[in-house]
């Protein structure tokens, strides 16, 4: 069966440091997927996505970077973190294993900059 | 980018009450995703409708997708607590997703 983790699950951080998260996807192959955040209790704000090893779409210009090393894997990074970064990031793959828009989500990583 | 507008954005009600929240756009949608989330945690996919005028049922929840394609709702019958939890749609360009209603079912 399918399965999304995501590491770490929380995470605080101090505005300035760098930020990896880090998200593996089992029980499919060449998914396509993405990373959102979301703010307290709202809706989600697509982040990036990739359709394959290598391959990053970037939605919102800001300081984070997305890659994707493995075709299982896919990673967020920030060089220095802002305030605004902290948020709960979900990295999402096709529900199902198959390509067709319904997305299955990980657990989450709840990220706080101070 | 296609918007997607939630109302209400919160809605709180007595166990075994009905509910109905909505989800709109000026845009043509060739499907609707609902799902619905509990805190701490990814959202979960409830249902995908697709045709217009589609009507879906889950259990108490039924999902409805408008006639033109635009907007749909979704009712809960006899809301129990188990049903509290964030309700977002998402529409399938971008994976665009609405603001979500925050549903709270008091005991």
């Amino acid at each position: 069966s399918q399965t999304i983790h995501q590491w770490p699950a929380t995470l605080v951080q101090p505005v300035g440091s760098p930020l990896s998260l880090e998200c593996t996807v089992e029980g499919t192959s060449n998914p396509n997927l993405y990373w959102y955040r979301q703010a307290a209790g709202r809706g989600l704000q697509l982040l990036f996505y990739s359709v394959g090893i290598g391959q990053i779409s970037s939605e919102v210009p800001q300081n984070l970077s997305a890659s994707r090393p493995q075709d299982r894997q896919f990673i967020l990074s920030s060089k220095k973190l802002l305030l605004s970064d902290s948020g709960f990031y979900l990295c999402a793959g096709p529900q199902g294993g198959i390509n067709t828009g319904e997305l299955f989500f990980g657990e989450g990583s709840r990220l706080t900059v101070l | 980018t296609q918007l997607l507008e939630q109302s209400p954005q919160f809605l709180s009600i007595q166990e075994g009450e009905n509910l109905t929240v909505y989800c709109n756009s000026s845009s043509v949608f060739s499907s609707l995703q609902w799902y619905r989330q509990e805190p701490g945690e990814g959202p979960v996919l409830l249902v995908t409708v697709v045709t217009g005028g589609e009507v879906k049922k889950l259990k108490r929840l039924t999902f409805q997708f408008g006639d033109a394609r635009k907007d749909s709702s979704l009712h809960i019958t006899a809301a129990q607590p188990g049903d509290t939890g964030l309700y977002l749609c998402a529409g399938p360009i971008k994976l665009s997703f609405g603001a979500g209603t925050t549903v709270t079912v008091r005991a």
